[in-house]
């Protein structure tokens, strides 16, 4: 079947711009997941949806930053006023338990700002 | 808080060999540990998770992990490496009552030389 996808796969951008990320989940995941992963780092925890709940924030860097899911279905991550630091492989994963499951992760968008 | 420590940057094995890649972490309570891997301009791929059970977890490609609980590790490991297994290894955790989130070690590139 069909794996989590995500769009764009690169995104070019001047700085203060907005920029918004696109990631479609493996159908009847209930649980989606944002992260971000620097050059020669590891994943960054950025926010986390389950069903109808609240989602969990904590790891939104700043309030530039924010993210909205309808339902169980389509997500989309939103920079605001880009900055340099932003520059970064934006990834998504879904996983299909309310308790700790395996999530697939998609392919990431990378995005550049200049 | 939550940790994983991943002590190697690179770790360099000839074709044929045993490889270990080190992982440690830190959570409150019973740990879920995962291992994921990611090729170049790839997504992470999951290798496998300990959970609960047997501490000797295996999965694909022919590794597996060892849940060593009073040394707070969990150590990858393959009887006898490919080349095809060079890759960027991580490393993470989730804690009960975290909603599945996972935090991430640093990885470890893994070079394997024929």
């Amino acid at each position: 079947g069909a794996g989590v996808s995500q769009s764009p796969s690169n995104k070019v951008t001047e700085k203060g711009k907005d920029v918004e990320l696109r990631c479609d989940p493996i159908s009847g995941h209930t649980a989606l997941y944002w992260y971000r992963q620097r050059l020669g780092q590891g994943l960054e925890f950025l926010i986390y949806f389950q069903g109808n709940s609240a989602p969990d924030k904590s790891g939104l860097p700043s309030d530039r930053f924010s993210a909205e899911r309808t339902g169980e279905s389509v997500s989309t991550l939103t920079i605001q006023r880009t900055q340099q630091e932003d520059s970064a492989v934006y990834l998504c994963a879904s996983s299909p338990t309310r308790r700790v499951g395996t999530q697939y992760f998609g392919p990431g968008t990378r995005l550049l700002v200049l | 808080a939550q940790s994983v420590a991943q002590p190697e940057d690179q770790v360099n094995v000839a074709e044929g060999n045993p490889l270990t890649v080190k992982c440690t972490y830190s959570v409150s309570g019973n740990p879920y540990l995962f291992w994921y891997v990611q090729y170049p301009n790839r997504g992470l791929q999951f290798l496998l998770k300990y959970i609960t059970g047997d501490n000797l977890v295996k999965g694909s490609y022919g590794f597996e992990a060892e849940f060593n609980k009073s040394q707070t590790s969990f150590h990858l490991k393959k009887p006898s490496a490919l080349v095809s297994d060079s890759a960027l290894y991580f490393c993470a955790v989730s804690g009960y009552n975290q909603g599945g989130k996972l935090i991430f070690g640093q990885g470890t590139e893994l070079s394997v030389k024929p």
